[in-house]
This record gives structure tokens, sequence and C-alpha cells, in this order.
């Protein structure tokens, strides 16, 4: 069974600079897709960035980015320019992309703390 | 568009009831899958419906339960409520479509508190 893996359980950032959250994640599949999503306090996810295995360039929306390492099975985000509206709980995702998938197998997520 | 939207917000329960939760996804959206968040397990799948079937299904008692109707919506049924079943319940919907990117996109949850 595939398992993802989110090793900072908090992590703490000054605004306007850069943080890297960490994700690896354990599959034997070769097809697959990663996403990270952030849940404010309000509870709603809210999608970030996905990434398709089978693309080599990693994945960029605005100030955020991943580095997608698939050999090592990682999956990190980078988060540019850090903003106050950034604070969240951030989750790291996985899903097998044929039949059958069980749904998102998710990591236990990385509370993300802006300092202004 | 509209996104997704879970009704009730907010329930509270006692144990040994029952209770139903529902979902109603993006318009053209045809996939809704559930999740259990709580603190100590974080969140897990409980199953996913695509075109009023079920196609996959988490690791869940069979006390977890849904269906999905024929525009879409969906319902999750918890019956004989324990208090281990207290929890954020997430709504996700996609298009559906098997093998190409799929994205979910989530509804706001409804807290379910059982006492």
């Amino acid at each position: 069974a595939q398992t993802v893996t989110q090793s900072q359980p908090e992590m703490s950032v000054q605004e306007a600079e850069t943080v890297t959250l960490s994700c690896t994640y354990d599959t034997s599949e070769s097809d697959y897709y990663l996403f990270w999503y952030k849940q404010p306090p309000s509870r709603q996810m809210i999608l970030v960035i996905r990434q398709e295995a089978y693309k080599q360039q990693n994945a960029t929306e605005n100030r955020f980015s991943v580095n997608f390492q698939k050999a090592a099975k990682s999956f990190s985000l980078k988060i540019s320019d850090s903003q106050l509206g950034d604070a969240a709980m951030y989750f790291c995702a996985y899903r097998y992309s044929g039949g059958g998938a069980d749904g998102l197998t998710f990591g236990k997520g990385t509370h993300l703390i802006i300092q202004p | 568009k509209a996104g997704v939207t879970q009704t009730p917000r907010y329930l509270i329960k006692t144990r040994g009831q029952q209770v139903t939760l529902s979902c109603s996804p993006i318009s053209g959206h045809r996939s809704v899958s559930w999740y259990q968040q709580t603190p100590g397990q974080g969140l897990q799948f409980l199953f996913e419906y695509f075109s009023e079937t079920q196609r996959n299904k988490g690791n869940f008692p069979g006390r977890f339960s849904g269906r999905q109707f024929s525009n879409s919506r969906s319902e999750m049924n918890v019956s004989t409520l324990e208090l281990g079943d207290s929890a954020l319940y997430l709504c996700a919907s996609s298009r559906g479509a098997v093998g190409s990117t799929d994205t979910q996109y989530f509804g706001p949850g409804t807290r379910l508190t059982v006492l």
C-alpha cells in the first residue's frame, strides 16, 4: 500500500521569506499524481499545486513550486515571498492514476506559521 | 461555477443514532469521494462514487455507507454511531475520468460530534 510522509509537523517562516515543506511517499506504481492541499482554519481544503508523475518538469503556480524527485520519491513544496494568508495546514497527497484507485492518500500535514 | 457544497455543516448526535450527510458536487463532475478527518488518524479515504456506483472503498466498517444519485449528488450514512466517529467529514468532487488528471475539489466539510 502507498504511504505519504510529512516529516515536519510544524514550520515557521518570516513574512516575505521562502519556505520549503517536505514530503516523501512510497509506491510501487509508476503512474500517479501528487498534490499539495492547503487547509486554513476554515477547514476548507484548497488545491495548491499538482504534479503528474510522468512529467519531468516541476509544476509551478505563481509563488508555489515543487521539487519532484521521482527516483527518490520526494515531492517538496516551496513557497516564495510568504504571505500571512499562507498560514495553514499543508497536506501532501498521492493518487494512483489507474483504475481502482483508492482515493487520495494523505500525509499527516505540516502546520505552517507565518511570522509578521 | 459553484463549488462543492455539504450539508449540514455541523451536527451533534448521540451514541447509537444514525446520521446522513449530503454532498453536492461541482456542476459537471460525476465522481464524489468522501474522507474522514480526525486529529489522531488524519485524513482517511472512505469511498468514491461514480455514475451512481461505488467505485472504491476505504478500510472502514460496514456502518459507513453511501450512495450517489443520478444528478451526482451523494449522501453518506453512518449507523450505530460511536464516540470515535466524531470527525470532520469531507466530500470531494472530480470529473471522474480514470487515467487522466482528475483533481479532487473539496467541500467545506461537515463537523460531526457524537456524545
